[in-house]
This record gives C-alpha cells, sequence and structure tokens, in this order.
C-alpha cells in the first residue's frame, strides 16, 4: 500500500512569510505526527492529530500550527518565517491506538527561508 | 525528563565488518523502543521495534537490536556492514500505553570504508 506523502518536497520562502505542508497518511491511519528536524537540535516534536483533534503538542511558538480533515490528511502551518525556520519538516503516520503501534515517516518537506 | 542518548556522533566501519550503535535510555519506565535509519535527504526508514517479550529482535536489511533492561539499552546490531549502510540512525522511544509521542537520539552517523 502507498506510503506517507508528503508535499511538497522543497520549499523556498522569505522572512516573515507563512508556508502551508501537506502530508498524507497511509490508508487506514487516523493519526497524524509532525517533527522539525535541524542539524543542531536534531528531531524535534512539533504535535499531533488524530482525528482531526490536536491530541498532542511540543514545545514550539504559536507560529507553528495545524489541522487535520477528515480523510486523516493533514496540513501544517508556519506564520511571519523566521531564518531558524529552516528545517527539514516529517510527517509520521500511524494507527494512533494505544500500545504497540509504530510510526511511518514520509520524505520530509525541506524548507529554506531565505 | 524523558530522554534518548546515542553517545556515538559518527562511526566508520569497514565493509564487512560488524556493527554496533548504542542507544541508552532515560526514565524508569521501560519504553517501546525503535530504530530508524535515514538517508541524505529522505524520511526515517523504521528498521525494528521493541515492544515485549524476546528481548532480541530481528529487523530489516539484516540488522537485529537487543534490549537490555539492566542497562536501559537497545543496541543495533549488524553482522557484515555493506556499502550501502551508511546513513543516519536514529533510536527513539515512546514511553506509556498511551498516547506519548517519539522521543529521538541525536542520530548515529555511519560511514563504510572500502
Amino acid at each position: 500500500k502507498a506510503g506517507v506523502t508528503q508535499t511538497p518536497r522543497y520549499l523556498i520562502k522569505t522572512r516573515g512569510q507563512q508556508v502551508t505542508l501537506s502530508c498524507s497518511p497511509i490508508s487506514g491511519h487516523r493519526s497524524v505526527s509532525w517533527y522539525q528536524q535541524t542539524p543542531g537540535q536534531g528531531l524535534q516534536f512539533l504535535f499531533e492529530y488524530f482525528s482531526e483533534t490536536q491530541r498532542n503538542k511540543g514545545n514550539f511558538p504559536g507560529r507553528f500550527s495545524g489541522r487535520q480533515f477528515s480523510n486523516s490528511r493533514s496540513e501544517m502551518n508556519v506564520s511571519t518565517l523566521e531564518l531558524g525556520d529552516s528545517a527539514l519538516y516529517l510527517c509520521a503516520s500511524s494507527l494512533g491506538d494505544r500500545g504497540q503501534t509504530e510510526a511511518f515517516f514520509g520524505q520530509g518537506t525541506r524548507l529554506t527561508v531565505v | 525528563a524523558q530522554s534518548v542518548t546515542q553517545p556515538d556522533i559518527h562511526i566508520t566501519v569497514s565493509e564487512g565488518a560488524s556493527l554496533e550503535l548504542r542507544c541508552n535510555y532515560s526514565y524508569g519506565a521501560t519504553p517501546y523502543l525503535f530504530w530508524y535509519v535515514q538517508s541524505p535527504g529522505q524520511g526515517l526508514q523504521l528498521l525494528l521495534k521493541y515492544f515485549s517479550g524476546d528481548t532480541l529482535v530481528q529487523g530489516i536489511k539484516g540488522f537485529e537490536a537487543e534490549f537490555k533492561r539492566s542497562q536501559s539499552s537497545f543496541n543495533l546490531r549488524k553482522p557484515s556492514v555493506h556499502w550501502s549502510d551508511a546513513a543516519e540512525y536514529f533510536c527513539a522511544a515512546r514511553w506509556g500505553s498511551g498516547y506519548s509521542t517519539l522521543t529521538f537520539g541525536k542520530g548515529t552517523m555511519l560511514l563504510v570504508s572500502p
């Protein structure tokens, strides 16, 4: 079956702009999580959505937001972009049940802020 | 606080030699444990997982990992490394049976010499 699809793969934006990233999870998966990956900070959790509700949130400013649609697809939005937002943004899909489930990741969206 | 430690930032192994990548976790309760691999510019691919039971788990691409509760460790091993194994490897943990998130180590970059 198809894996996790993230679009676009690459983005270049200017400081102050906003950006929207998209993630389509594996069919049947209801949980979508977002992570930011940078060389300095590594992989950091942004937030998780399950059945259209934000279930967990990491320690990021309010400029980072997300949502999930009824078909489980998720979008992540970053407003008022800063240079430090340049990163690889990864989306992970899982069943979202308690216990023994694993997360599968997409290829990521490489965001460059200039 | 919950954390995952990968003590080695870089490791160089000769092709055909054996490999062991170290991973330790903090926090008293035993988490669910995972190893992921990331090739340059790509997303994370799940190599293997440990939920419970047999402490030696087999994964894809000939990798295995051993869970040792007494050492809070989950080390990744491969008996014979191939040049195509060169990549960055991430250990991750998820605590509790609830909807907790993945906590990642900083990663270990594996270089394979001819």
